[in-house]
């Protein structure tokens, strides 16, 4: 299986700050990567597909990058309505792995 | 627009046997899609349990396979979910969900249920 390591588990941060959350992945993906947002007791939503394609009706200030191995989400203006828990997920080869998921927390 | 929901029992006994069952609305169990099985353990991370097309080819995760059988009802749009000899390991958010054929990944997910283990 492919490991998916997320970085940090948790962070606290501001209304307008710049976010980056990373994954790594124990073995190269190519770019399939997807980054979910998960709110408690709601299911996953998803904001990034193919590591940097952002989901329609996703704002803009969410962004993915990375190839291979690393990845990262990032959230230029941290609004309130992002504070949650982000999974990047890869699915380049069975079985799908998620990461252990970061906890996006109010400062 | 899709919708998927989940149904059946919230609790099974020890050893017993797990039963979902995912009506899916706005669109087609036959069209291009992977309809898929994910859980999530009170208060920990996702698992992705397995997928099923709508010729009938699966895919499961190998820590589950032996345990994991997902099927497929045309005639009530629906896809369902069988785990067999459950342990309070079990216990979880079992998701139902939908893997397009132009993202790739789950795009679409139901609200999920909540499935204990208990005697």
């Amino acid at each position: 299986d492919i490991q998916m390591t997320q970085s940090p588990s948790t962070l606290s941060a501001s209304v307008g700050d710049r976010v980056t959350i990373t994954c790594r992945a124990s073995q190269s993906i190519s770019s399939w990567l997807a980054w979910y947002q998960q709110k408690p007791g709601k299911a996953p939503n998803l904001l990034i597909y193919k590591a940097s394609s952002l989901e329609s009706g996703v704002p803009s200030r969410f962004s993915g990058s990375g190839s291979g191995t690393e990845f990262t989400l990032t959230i230029s203006s941290l609004q309130p309505d992002d504070f949650a828990t982000y999974y990047c997920q890869q699915y380049n080869s069975y079985p799908w792995t998620f990461g252990q998921g970061t906890k996006v927390e109010i400062k | 627009q899709v919708q998927l929901q989940e149904s059946g029992p919230g609790l099974v006994k020890p050893s017993g046997t797990l039963s979902l069952t995912c009506a899916v609305s706005g669109d087609s169990i036959s069209s291009s899609n992977w309809w898929s099985w994910v859980r999530q353990p009170p208060g920990k991370g996702l698992e992705w349990i397995g997928e099923i097309y709508h010729s009938g080819s699966t895919n499961y995760n190998p820590s589950l396979k032996s345990r994991v059988t997902i099927s497929i009802d045309k005639s009530k749009n629906q896809f369902s979910l069988r785990l067999t000899s459950v342990t309070a390991a079990d216990t979880a958010l079992y998701y139902c969900a939908r893997r397009g054929p132009v993202k790739l990944t789950i795009d679409y997910w139901g609200q999920g249920t909540l499935v204990t283990v208990s005697s």
